[in-house]
């Protein structure tokens, strides 16, 4: 069984398109969450999303914006795709901890985009 | 700026040595901390969690965590070959506006040498 999933897993379009990508979590988690990973390999938070709010780095730009229809699905949608926004996204979900106590977080398998 | 710093390596180790890889995170308050491994072209895997100073154990798998100096550390014993991956520290980070966010360094690369 996987426990995170995403949808697709490469994703090749032209500059300007609007895309998704989908993600699902069959872990019961309560808190969702998008990574980019650049071409120089590093990880670095986009969203975090639980049912009680959503959590927004300063840097992602607002063409980013995360959709989640129910607990277990975040969806990411993308307009206007710049050449930049080449890389690999990763979704992942946790399960929130006690007070000043946080969980793992388990990544799904993620979507390597590519624009043209 | 909060900051999660490894050395990127790459790091080599004959089969069978101990692989140690070091971490330092720049918010004092961190209490959440964790070791994933990455291997190229796939997700980040999950190998340790640690929350408390001092040692835990899992496997060959051994995470050190020192609040007072802002370290934590990952041993690998009886390398393999199979262990070769990108090691990427994460650490639970103030971000400000009362949210904490998951921040990882840069990885580590290790090989494993045969």
């Amino acid at each position: 069984d996987t426990a995170v999933s995403q949808t697709p897993k490469y994703l090749v379009t032209q500059m300007g398109n609007d895309k998704s990508i989908k993600c699902e979590q069959n872990l019961g988690h309560d808190t969702m969450y998008w990574y980019k990973q650049d071409s120089k390999k590093f990880l670095k938070i986009m969203f975090s999303y639980n049912n009680k709010e959503l959590i927004i780095n300063e840097t992602v730009p607002n063409r980013f914006s995360p959709k989640s229809p129910d607990k277990a699905h975040l969806n990411l949608h993308i307009n206007s795709l710049e050449l930049g926004d080449s890389a690999v996204y990763f979704c992942a979900s946790s399960q929130e901890g006690a007070a000043g106590v946080y969980n793992e977080q388990f990544f799904g398998p993620g979507t390597r985009l590519t624009v043209l | 700026q909060k900051e999660v710093e490894q050395n990127s390596g790459p790091l080599s180790v004959p089969e069978g040595a101990i692989a140690s890889l070091n971490c330092t995170y720049s918010d004092r308050g961190s209490q959440s901390f964790f070791w994933y491994r990455q291997y190229s072209g796939k997700s980040p895997e999950l190998i340790m969690s640690i929350y408390s100073n001092g040692d835990k154990e899992d496997g060959r798998f051994t995470a050190q965590l020192n609040k007072a100096s802002q370290y934590v550390s990952l041993l690998i014993r009886d390398s393999q070959p199979s262990d070769s991956a990108t090691y990427l520290c994460a650490v639970i980070l103030y971000s400000g506006a009362g949210s904490y966010q998951l921040t990882f360094g840069k990885g580590t690369k290790l090989s494993v040498i045969p």
